[in-house]
């Protein structure tokens, strides 16, 4: 089984669906991270979460909320989907801890398509 | 402003050569990472780095810290090295990344 596991792999959706993507990790690592990736753009952070209580915004964070479920848990949801928000997902875990340099594990990613 | 800047954006080897991919950064970091990314999306890391030198295979990576520079080298490139190569950079708290270096080495 993959360390970080995304779910659905790939999605099609309407205009105004809410959409959740989920992201579940054996890891055991505190911090979760969702990213949005687009051709030529690089990666772009949306929220970040260094524990189950610390959920932070990151650089796009509109349009998108995030919930930790658990400690292996990360779901971003898009209450009301638009064709912007069309993309390729990643959710990503580190064990990185305060001025400690972590490795970086992803998952597959998640396609996502509104129409 | 781009923390990561990475070049070229595009390159095109035959098989057999010696590929080098740059980045540079901008801000402070605990440690630089290297990733690969096939078609078809998922994304590995190669290397995490925080000074010198590290080799696997036939992957080199070099960081200079007071220059805020770092290089991939891939020596003897293989068809199957084509994908993208990703430059991140670990900021204490968030990672900042490169926009990539798509490469393709042709047989």
């Amino acid at each position: 089984d993959a360390d970080v596991t995304q779910t659905p792999r790939n999605r099609i959706t309407k205009t105004g669906k809410r959409i959740m993507l989920e992201c579940s990790q054996t890891k055991g690592h505190d911090r979760m991270y969702w990213y949005r990736q687009d051709p030529g753009l690089g990666l772009r952070l949306i929220y970040y979460s260094f524990d189950v209580k610390d959920i932070n915004k990151g650089e796009i964070s509109d349009g998108y909320s995030v919930s930790r479920q658990a400690q292996a848990k990360f779901s971003l949801s898009l209450e009301s989907a638009i064709p912007n928000q069309t993309a390729l997902y990643f959710c990503a875990t580190s064990d990185m801890g305060r001025g400690r340099a972590g490795e970086l594990f992803f998952g597959e990613g998640s396609r996502l398509t509104v129409l | 402003k781009n923390e990561v800047e990475q070049s070229p954006q595009n390159l095109t080897a035959q098989e057999g050569e010696f590929i080098t991919i740059n980045c540079s950064y901008s801000v402070g970091i605990s440690a630089l990472h290297w990733l690969q990314q096939h078609p078809g999306g998922g994304i590995v890391s190669l290397f995490m780095l925080s000074s010198g030198k590290k080799k696997h295979g036939r992957l080199i990576a070099t960081i200079n810290i007071q220059e805020k520079h770092s290089s991939l080298h891939i020596t003897a490139s293989h068809p199957r090295d084509s994908a993208v190569y990703i430059c991140a950079v670990d900021n204490f708290n968030k990672f900042y990344f490169g926009s990539g270096t798509k490469l393709n080495v042709k047989p």
